[in-house]
């Protein structure tokens, strides 16, 4: 089956206690995708990669970080969480047309 | 900056009723919009697709339409029934970035 999974689905932490939160695709996909949800902001993108080794900053990379050594996996990293990074982070892949979504992450840093 | 706006933000009809949805945005040079559907606390499901060269996508009772020119789109849900309670979600996919509106949240009463 097609899809996109994360892991873990709830996570609660303490401020400062680095943290990853994985994400892998099983379609072959180029693109990967990460963002955030806050009630009255919605979904904004963190970070994305076009492809191995290629990532850039999306509307709020501010405290994370990224990597892609392989097509399938794109891991959020918060190497110093803060409590306004309580939120719901979505990964995503994407073909030539579509986007698929992982179904989310609930964080909450304390 | 694209910009993506919803109306209304949310909505409330009877059973049986049909709908439209709203979604407008500012830069009209888009490959696609996408229409998703997201229940409380959960991810993200597509519902339609519709490519920059195309006038509207249909799949089952739901109807999406896209007007580049007017930089709009509307979802027209036929027949409401109360599984179609959600929030929708529509997004642009412009140059590399998929860019979301804020949502509608949909409630239909029986």
């Amino acid at each position: 089956e097609a899809q996109v999974t994360q892991n873990p689905r709830y996570l609660i932490t303490v401020t400062g206690k680095k943290l990853t939160v994985t994400c892998s695709q099983n379609m072959n996909h180029e693109y990967m995708s990460w963002y955030r949800q806050d009630p009255g902001l919605g979904l904004r993108q963190i970070y994305y990669s076009m492809n191995v080794e290629v990532t850039d900053k999306g509307d709020v990379p501010e405290g994370y970080k990224v990597s892609r050594k392989e097509k399938r996996n794109f891991p959020l990293i918060l190497e110093s969480p803060s409590p306004n990074q309580t939120s719901l982070y979505f990964c995503a892949s994407r073909d030539y047309n579509e986007q698929f979504f992982g179904p989310g992450t609930r964080l909450t840093v304390l | 900056k694209q910009e993506v706006t919803q109306i209304p933000a949310a909505l409330s009809v009877p059973e049986g009723e049909n709908l439209v949805l709203n979604c407008s945005f500012t830069d009209s040079a888009i490959y696609n919009l996408q229409w998703f559907r997201q229940d409380p606390g959960k991810g993200l499901t597509s519902l339609l697709l519709i490519q920059s060269s195309q006038r509207e996508q249909t799949s089952g009772r739901l109807n999406a339409s896209l007007d580049k020119s007017s930089g709009r789109s509307t979802l027209y849900i036929a027949a409401s029934q109360p599984g179609d309670s959600a929030t929708y979600l529509c997004a642009a996919f412009s140059g590399s970035r998929l860019t979301f509106g804020e949502g509608t949240q949909l409630t239909v009463n029986p």
